[in-house]
């Protein structure tokens, strides 16, 4: 069974400030790692695609780094905004398997 | 723009009844997914299709089936509904890669009910 743990649960921030959250993942059988962002009543948003080990990618103040070798991925919001609130969701794709398996998902809040 | 478009937002049906859940895209994808969302549980992969007519099961596929007989469209059926099968389900596509790093590009959801 590949598991795939996102930690917090939840998260609340006030406006302003900078967040971080954690994915992890089978360190071994690594083939990409993916995270999206999914807002209410809206359909999940693909913010990266990553696959390789000390990659870092940045989207306006979000972005992540990967590290395959220890089997994690964080992901960084900088000066949150009452937009950023979501659940984000990350998910990996094995290289043995040709499907994603995803986290459960950290909701975050951002308090005005 | 990338389009995944589900049948219904939202869908009430009753215990034992075959239903159907249609999804459409239109960017010629090769890849579908069928996905169903639970609370505390993150997406978790019913079925999915990497070409026309071609099918493979996902984590949780018993109590369903799918069909995908044009490249853009792709059926998921509970052959006989029940109650344990109220959920949001999701459908995806992707354009196929070899390199796999290509994301998914979701629908809105439905929201489904099994009274």
């Amino acid at each position: 069974i590949l598991n795939v743990e996102q930690s917090p649960q939840s998260l609340h921030v006030q406006e302003g400030d900078s967040t971080n959250f954690t994915c992890s993942f089978p360190s071994s059988n690594f083939y990409a790692l993916h995270w999206y962002r999914w807002e209410t009543a809206k359909s999940p948003e693909a913010l990266f695609v990553m696959t390789l080990n000390g990659d870092e990618k940045k989207k306006g103040r979000i972005s992540a780094t990967l590290n395959t070798k220890e089997g994690y991925s964080y992901l960084y919001i900088k000066g949150s905004q009452p937009e950023d609130s979501a659940t984000y969701l990350c998910a990996f794709r094995p290289r043995s398997a040709s499907k994603i398996i995803f986290g459960s998902g950290t909701r975050l809040s951002i308090r005005p | 723009d990338v389009k995944v478009t589900q049948s219904s937002r939202y869908l009430v049906k009753r215990t034992g009844e075959k239903v159907f859940l249609e999804c459409v895209q239109d960017m010629d994808h090769e890849n579908m997914f069928w996905y169903r969302q639970d609370p505390g549980l993150g997406l978790r992969l019913i079925y999915f299709s990497y070409d026309v007519k071609m099918k493979e099961k996902g984590d949780i596929p018993e109590g369903y089936s799918v069909s995908r007989e044009k490249k853009e469209r792709f059926s998921l059926i509970l052959e006989s509904a029940s109650t344990n099968q109220t959920s949001m389900y999701l459908c995806a596509s992707s354009l196929y890669s070899v390199q796999s790093n290509q994301p998914q590009h979701f629908g809105d959801g439905t929201r489904l009910s099994i009274l």
